[in-house]
């Protein structure tokens, strides 16, 4: 493993179902980020972590929720899925929680509900 | 509000001719500026940010970037184009006061024509 990894590359959900996407990191980077990518918006943050054991809402949380039980790992859940939550998400870590802090990304989770 | 705006959603250029890509923002503060690119079908990678210091940031694969705080703006720059740099280029600021504020723009399709 090298830098980010998430799974699975695409999915394809029927409305309701529960959803997990994996993220991994090796880089023993303290903090993580979730993303959405829309077309047009851009990417928006979903949660954060600033380091094991600690969450945050971002920008656009509500129907998503996370945890970080270890330095490498940042599941993101979506309890019962709706066609609103079809996007591309992208994982990132950065080493500190600073602000000036490069972020590095994973390649991203096609989600599609249906 | 605080915003990312990235006017242009695509850019055409010829190769070997100059490039730019146009962020603006509207955020509280001296925020941290940085530009990612995202080729297709991956994540976004990481191309130069400002901090502090000359206004002018050289990064990666040649780009530059020119902080001008009068004009709150932060475009993107290339002096010649090559037709690998055709992506999709994304400006983002976070926040000193506060890391997990972080704002993306909307992107621009760079599209670079031999």
């Amino acid at each position: 493993i090298a830098g980010i990894t998430q799974a699975p590359t695409s999915q394809i959900l029927a409305a309701g179902r529960r959803m997990t996407l994996r993220c991994t990191q090796d880089m023993r980077h303290n903090a993580m980020y979730w993303y959405r990518q829309d077309l047009g918006l851009g990417l928006r943050l979903i949660h954060y972590s600033n380091t094991a054991g600690t969450t945050g809402k971002g920008e656009v949380p509500d129907g998503y929720s996370v945890s970080r039980a270890n330095t490498d790992d940042f599941p993101l859940t979506l309890a019962s899925a709706v066609p609103s939550q079809t996007s591309v998400y992208f994982c990132a870590s950065t080493p500190g929680s600073g602000s000036a802090d490069t972020q590095y990304f994973g390649p991203g989770t096609r989600l599609t509900v249906l | 509000a605080q915003s990312v705006a990235q006017p242009e959603d695509q850019v055409n250029v010829a190769e070997g001719n100059p490039l730019t890509v146009k962020c603006t923002y509207s955020v509280s503060g001296n925020p941290y500026l940085f530009w990612y690119v995202q080729y297709p079908n991956r994540g976004l990678q990481f191309l130069l940010k400002y901090i502090t210091g000359d206004n002018l940031v050289k990064g990666s694969y040649g780009f530059e970037a020119e902080f001008n705080k009068s004009q709150t703006s932060f475009h993107l720059k290339k002096p010649s184009a090559l037709v690998s740099d055709s992506a999709l280029y994304f400006c983002a600021v976070r926040v000193r006061s506060s890391a997990s504020k972080i704002i993306f723009g909307s992107g621009t399709r760079l599209s670079i024509r031999p």
